[in-house]
């Protein structure tokens, strides 16, 4: 088992282009967690999803981001347009139910907006 | 509501134990967790407990759970270098959604 797959690990854009974070859940979890983590917040839930379906998506901060899931092995995270504050390292999760023992993360994609 | 709150940083000799602390705001939580982060990578589910047990151990590790206090410890026994990272705890929400902690750095000095 591969994991949870993330890429890129790292991402380098400019403010104002449009950045897409990409994720590949473990085969069978039928949970994806988006988390974005900085220093000053610490680890914030974006979104989630159950069965591809968006489920929660409170914590997306405001509409420049967007969550798709078009099938049970891939799931994208947008901003767009990006901008410096944007910077964290954004980490995808999944869960085979809801009981969260089952929470695998992946390595991240750190993205640097300058 | 659920507010994970954890001391920020500790440093401890390799070879002495080391205790990280947590409290935590949702007592209808069924699960604590403890999660470790190694620079440069996800969170790695380290341990577990069941939120009608107040103890468990798991080699090196012990957790204790104070549910009248809401607090949950980790103690590392034997601390190596390889446990040099950040620590975070997290519980279950209503709704199995995990609330996270701020994150405790361990630095194991040789």
């Amino acid at each position: 088992d591969a994991g949870v797959i993330q890429s890129p690990r790292h991402e380098v854009t400019e403010m104002g282009q449009e950045v897409t974070l990409r994720c590949k859940p473990i085969s069978g979890h039928d949970y994806l967690f988006w988390y974005r983590q900085t220093m000053m917040r610490g680890l914030e839930l974006l979104i989630y999803f159950n069965n591809n379906v968006p489920i929660d998506d409170s914590g997306m901060p405001e509409d420049r981001f967007s969550a798709k899931m078009p099938n049970a092995s891939f799931s994208t995270l947008k901003i767009q347009p990006s901008e410096p504050r944007d910077s964290a390292v954004y980490f995808c999760a999944s869960s085979p139910s809801g009981i969260a023992t089952g929470y695998t993360f992946g390595s991240g994609t750190r993205l640097t907006v300058v | 509501g659920e507010d994970v709150e954890q001391s920020l940083f500790l440093s401890v000799r390799e070879g002495d134990s080391s205790v990280i602390n947590c409290t935590y705001t949702d007592s209808s939580s069924t699960y604590l967790y403890w999660y470790k982060q190694e620079p440069g990578a996800g969170l790695q589910l380290l341990t577990y407990i069941f939120s009608n047990m107040d103890m468990k151990q798991d080699q090196r590790l012990t957790v204790l759970l104070n549910k009248k206090d809401k607090h949950l410890s980790l103690r590392i026994a034997d601390t190596q270098t390889g446990d040099s990272a950040i620590y975070f705890c997290a519980e279950t929400s209503w709704n199995n959604r995990l609330a996270f902690g701020k994150g405790n750095q361990v630095v194991v000095i040789p």
